[in-house]
């Protein structure tokens, strides 16, 4: 069975602050996929970023990167020198290759980023 | 990657009524997902949408509540039957692709029920 845990529930940091989204999963699948979204109030979801199973490259998009270790079996998500446009609720999913899009869902992270 | 129109956006609807949802895509797709939110929750998958034959439903979700059309290989709807306050959500549309690469979401149908 695949299972995302985001055990963070909320998270409130002030402006400038870095702040780590954890983000841990299961699957059974040698191949897949892994993904973050950030949902702001408005309700639509924003895709961040997908990473493969096989590659543990680190990625880092402005001041958005992330840490992939299959290892710990850990996908985490960090925002450096966080602004309170980054406030939102961030949601990490995986797909099994297989599966053709389909995503399982974490709980979500609710990051509040004051001034 | 490609770009979805849902509609409506948002709706408030009066109990034991039905409401269908649209999503269009601007290119064609073989996989087409529906997931639900509910309120401060995350989003549970509803059923899975393939072209000429009949969505597959997740454990929970059932055609009758949920009626699905996929005509063509751009389009889908889903129908929210019978509505209940428990069905106030946000719904929301999703294309797949080949190797998990499916990653798109329309912008959600915000529905209360009253």
């Amino acid at each position: 069975a695949q299972k995302v845990t985001q055990a963070q529930t909320e998270i409130s940091v002030v402006e400038k602050e870095d702040v780590t989204l954890d983000c841990v999963y299961e699957t059974r699948d040698t191949t897949y996929y892994l993904f973050w979204y950030k949902q702001p109030p408005s309700g639509e979801l924003v895709f961040l970023i997908r990473r493969n199973s096989f590659d543990e490259q680190n990625e880092i998009s402005g001041r958005y990167s992330w840490n992939f270790q299959k290892s710990t079996s850990s996908f985490n998500f960090t925002i450096t020198a966080s602004q309170v446009v980054d406030s939102a609720v961030y949601f990490c999913a995986l797909s099994g290759y297989n599966q053709g899009g389909k995503l399982i869902f974490g709980q979500g992270t609710e990051l509040s980023v004051k001034p | 990657s490609a770009v979805i129109s849902q509609k409506p956006s948002r709706d408030i609807c009066q109990r034991g009524t039905s409401l269908t949802i649209q999503c269009q895509v601007d290119s064609q797709v073989t996989m087409m997902f529906w997931y639900r939110q509910q309120p401060g929750q995350s989003l549970t998958l509803i059923a899975t949408a393939n072209q000429g034959s009949e969505a597959t439903y997740e454990s929970g979700f059932v055609i009758d509540k949920f009626p699905i059309s996929r005509p063509n290989l751009t389009f889908s709807t889903l129908t929210v039957s019978n509505m209940s306050p428990e069905d106030s959500s946000i719904y929301l549309c999703s294309v797949g692709g080949q190797g998990g690469s499916g990653y798109t979401f329309g912008s959600g149908t915000r529905l209360t029920v009253v």
